[in-house]
């Protein structure tokens, strides 16, 4: 079973558009959690780290649900230039695990 | 400038002849990392080291060797390359595993024939 799973997508939506990804992970013992980005194939960059309360960032809001074992990206009001693979990844004890991403693409 | 670079960036060779990747960070990190990413399996990590002589392996070593002499310096040899190691590598740094973020190089693209 692989430790990070995701969607693949691919989301296509419109500008303007609020888009939700989840994202589970098989391992009860992750210590933390994060959204990357990764643009076609480049190196992937960090987006935002997701704490137990919640967190928030301009138009993106990332959730973690421990007792389920899901994280959640949330993209309000979508820009072209949020078009990208989004990778959701954990930490336990001192490996980083990937889900395979999920592309979107924010259509004019 | 805050970087991690790696070199070559992209790489065709032969079954069998020795390779080596290598990965430099300017950031003073602890934690660097190696990755290769695949389609369909996403990032998976190879080696990675908490500190100047640590190493450990990730979840997919096989054919993978790594050395940390130095803090800055991670490099991936690949002893006796074959054609599944064909990939896009990154390697990465952080101060720590946790909640730290991991800067990535820039990736190498290598295909072994």
């Amino acid at each position: 079973r692989k430790e990070v799973e995701q969607d693949p997508g691919p989301f296509n939506v419109p500008e303007g558009a609020t888009v939700a990804f989840n994202c589970t992970y098989s391992n009860s013992a992750s210590q933390s959690f994060f959204w990357y980005r990764q643009d076609c194939r480049k190196e992937p960059k960090l987006l935002m780290s997701v704490y137990s309360s919640g967190n928030e960032d301009g138009r993106f809001t990332a959730q973690l649900n421990r007792a389920s074992q899901y994280i959640s990206l949330l993209i309000r009001d979508s820009k072209l230039s949020d078009s990208a693979t989004y990778l959701c990844v954990t930490n336990t004890g001192n490996q980083f695990y990937f889900g395979t991403g999920t592309s979107l693409t924010v259509i004019p | 400038e805050a970087q991690v670079t790696q070199n070559p960036r992209y790489l065709i060779t032969v079954t069998g002849k020795k390779l080596t990747v290598t990965c430099s960070q300017n950031m003073n990190h602890e934690y660097m990392s190696w990755y290769r990413q695949d389609p369909g399996l996403g990032l998976r990590q190879i080696y990675y080291s908490m500190n100047v002589e640590v190493t450990d392996k990730g979840d997919v070593p096989e054919g993978y060797k790594v050395s940390r002499k130095e803090k800055r310096n991670f490099p991936l040899i690949l002893e006796s390359p074959s054609p599944n190691q064909t990939s896009l590598y990154f390697c990465a740094s952080s101060r720590g595993a946790g909640y730290n973020e991991q800067f990535f190089g820039p990736g190498t693209r290598l295909t072994v024939l």
